[in-house]
């Protein structure tokens, strides 16, 4: 039972091109949503988060857009640099002001690839 | 800020024999968590801290692994016997935590590669 799913394995990009990666989910209780970013050999690092009572986040050339009816989110990058390639995760939390915040349900994951 | 620190950064070892992964979370963080990357389940959560004490251990998954707290600044996570399904990246993350807020986002470490031949 996969209740976050990111179903683009990869995604290619040209260098100042707008990096859209999606992520759907299946709770509806999950109330708060993360997007990390990995590169080889090192851990996830946080990049942006929205809850659930927005629909949209930014930060910088990172926006996180939140479509609750459809329970689907999506991360743009704007504009993608060769260095922003890396596995991104999309993570949901059911307890953003609880105790079991930390308790996150990852997907699999999207490599991006941005070329020069 | 040094991060999340885990050692070893690899290990390899026997079936059989007992592993010991240790994480020293980032200070003044109230919140630890152990996660386990595989290729077939992804990143999964196997236990969290809050305060020292174990909140959830719903992850963990058998009774070969434990994990402990015994301060703020050190954690554990043990396997014994470990068996080659138990190889994964093993991933401390660590975090503050105040009562009905949003939360700081976990920080991971770079995490420990496990290979059980």
């Amino acid at each position: 039972d996969q209740q976050v799913k990111q179903n683009s394995p990869s995604l290619s990009v040209q260098e100042g091109r707008i990096s859209i990666l999606n992520c759907d989910y299946t709770n509806s209780m999950f109330d708060y949503f993360l997007w990390y970013k990995k590169y080889p050999a090192e851990g996830p690092t946080f990049l942006i988060s929205i809850s659930s009572i927005k629909d949209k986040n930014e930060d910088g050339r990172f926006t996180v857009f939140l479509n609750k009816s459809a329970k689907h989110l999506s991360l743009h990058i704007v504009p993608s640099q060769p260095g922003d390639s890396a596995v991104y995760f999309c993570a949901a939390s059911a307890d953003a002001g609880g105790t079991s915040y930390g308790k996150l349900t990852f997907g699999q994951g999207t490599i991006l690839t941005v070329h020069p | 800020d040094a991060g999340v620190i885990q050692s070893p950064r690899h290990e390899v070892t026997e079936m059989g024999q007992e592993v010991t992964l240790r994480c020293k979370p980032i200070s003044g963080h109230n919140s630890l968590f152990w996660y386990r990357q595989t290729m077939m389940r992804g990143l999964e959560l196997l236990i969290y801290f809050n305060n020292n004490v174990p909140i959830d251990d719903s992850g963990m998954p058998e009774d070969r692994f434990s994990a402990k707290m015994p301060n703020a600044s050190f954690s554990t996570l043990k396997i014994q016997p470990s068996e080659p399904r138990d190889s994964a990246v093993y991933f401390c993350a660590s975090s503050f935590w105040l009562p009905s807020s949003y939360n700081s986002p976990l920080h991971f470490g770079n995490g420990t590669r496990l290979t059980v031949t």
